[in-house]
């Protein structure tokens, strides 16, 4: 079937670096797509969006990058700190009601 | 700023008993969702509503009934209780008033069935 999947289970980075988050996603029909993170034991909690007629859109410290022409999702991360030790997910909506979640990318900080 | 409200937070039951999880929306939002997550997983949908209907419908067991009511909460009852539903049940809210598909998730109802 299709869904929206990370590359890695597992990222280390040291405090300080930039990290890059990615993820593929093979529903052509995808409109829309969201970052989450979520802490240990916590809900997810919104990061940033991006809409399909966009290639980049840039919050507070985070970008999101997508290439319709290879499916491809990714979320930059800079300067990492400890406090951005979590796990990922990137999310698609398709125009229907619920979230099609992939599988996390567990971000590690090394100090 | 409020958020979504789960309760119980934490949930204890044995195997064919009945359970009921409740979700209170942030104020203002019409829709609800509901999401299971296993242990390692990622959240998968489950079922939502929008103004009091059920709007859409994943991948939820037939054992497994849901509703909205009049002042916005919603209810997720579960019935003979299996091993496999020992999860983390999230809620999330949204409002399609707003030119966005963000929902918000609240804190998770952690179901242990024994």
């Amino acid at each position: 079937g299709e869904s929206v999947g990370l590359h890695l289970p597992t990222l280390s980075v040291q405090e300080g670096d930039n990290s890059i988050i990615n993820c593929a996603y093979s529903n052509s029909a995808s409109d829309y797509f969201i970052w989450y993170k979520q802490e240990s034991g916590k809900g997810p909690q919104f990061i940033i969006d991006i809409r399909s007629n966009m290639d980049k859109r840039q919050g507070q410290r985070v970008t999101v990058l997508l290439n319709k022409t290879v499916k491809h999702l990714s979320l930059q991360i800079a300067a990492t700190q400890p406090g951005d030790s979590a796990v990922y997910f990137c999310a698609d909506s398709g125009g229907a009601d619920g979230l099609t979640f992939g599988k996390g990318t567990h971000l590690i900080i090394q100090p | 700023a409020a958020g979504v409200i789960q309760s119980p937070r934490h949930l204890i039951k044995e195997k064919r008993e009945t359970a009921t999880l409740k979700c209170y929306p942030i104020p203002r939002h019409d829709t609800v969702y509901w999401y299971q997550q296993g242990p390692g997983q990622d959240p998968q949908f489950l079922i939502s509503f929008y103004e009091k209907m059920q709007s859409d419908k994943g991948s939820i067991p037939d054992r497994f009934s849901a509703q909205q009511f009049s002042d916005y909460h919603s209810e997720l009852n579960m019935s003979s209780l299996e091993l496999g539903d020992s999860a983390l049940y999230f809620c999330a809210s949204s409002s399609r008033d707003r030119d966005s598909y963000e929902q918000y998730f609240g804190p998770g109802t952690r179901l242990t069935v024994t």
